[in-house]
């Protein structure tokens, strides 16, 4: 069955340190790839996506993902972290032959980013 | 500014009752989802909408229903409420034609505690 993976659950830092989060999927196809934040007690929010074209994607708040077709990765970036980056990231896939529609996107389980002082 | 509400933002309910969550949508968008969160599940979609007098099931649909009679409105029913159904509701909306490269935008949320 087709899935999203996001490897790591919770990932504690430092403020001002780097900070990776890992997402594969798997598909024979094209996907759309897509990353969310949720900060707490909100609705989920469009950090940024892939479509085509250039594999490095700049999002808002200083994050970025680099899609990687050969290995089904889309990791979330960014170079420096804040105590206000502290929320739950969601990646997401639609398109190809996932879920009933193409316009469904799959969430994958998330990932809880703690930045401590 | 547009945006999508629901509503209650909380609710308490008794198992074996109906409920019926309200989303509402300014955005003017033709494609409407209801998602339920669980700690250790991400996000699973329940119905979905692509206009008017259409919906559809998705994943995890038993025990759920929806109606849609305009653009604006897709309310979440549950028709016969069970503890299984405890959970964070959220709908979100995104515009036509619903091919997946769309941004999904989401309400704030509704939690149900179903006792």
């Amino acid at each position: 069955a087709q899935s999203v993976t996001q490897l790591d659950s919770q990932v504690p830092v430092f403020e001002e340190a780097p900070v990776e989060l890992r997402c594969n999927y798997s598909s024979s196809v094209s996907v759309y790839l897509f990353w969310y934040v949720q900060y707490p007690n909100q609705g989920l929010q469009l950090l940024l996506k892939y479509l085509s074209g250039s594999t490095l994607v700049k999002g808002i708040n200083g994050f970025e993902a680099e899609f990687n077709k050969s290995q089904t990765s889309f990791h979330l970036r960014k170079p420096s972290v804040h105590i206000s980056d502290t929320a739950e990231y969601f990646c997401a896939v639609s398109g190809g032959d996932y879920g009933g529609s193409q316009g469904n996107l799959i969430f994958g389980k998330g990932t809880k980013l703690s930045v401590k002082p | 500014d547009a945006e999508i509400t629901q509503s209650p933002r909380h609710k308490i309910t008794e198992t074996g009752r109906q409920v019926t969550l309200a989303c509402h949508q300014t955005w003017n968008h033709n494609n409407m989802f209801w998602y339920r969160q669980d700690l250790g599940h991400g996000l699973r979609l329940i119905h979905y909408s692509y206009g008017v007098h259409d919906t559809n099931k998705g994943e995890v649909s038993d025990g759920y229903s929806v109606s849609r009679s305009n653009t604006e409105d897709l309310p979440l029913t549950l028709e016969s409420a069970a503890s299984s159904q405890t959970s964070v509701y959220f709908c979100a909306s995104s515009e036509f034609p619903g091919e997946g490269q769309e941004t999904q935008y989401f309400g704030p949320g509704t939690r149900l505690l179903v006792l």
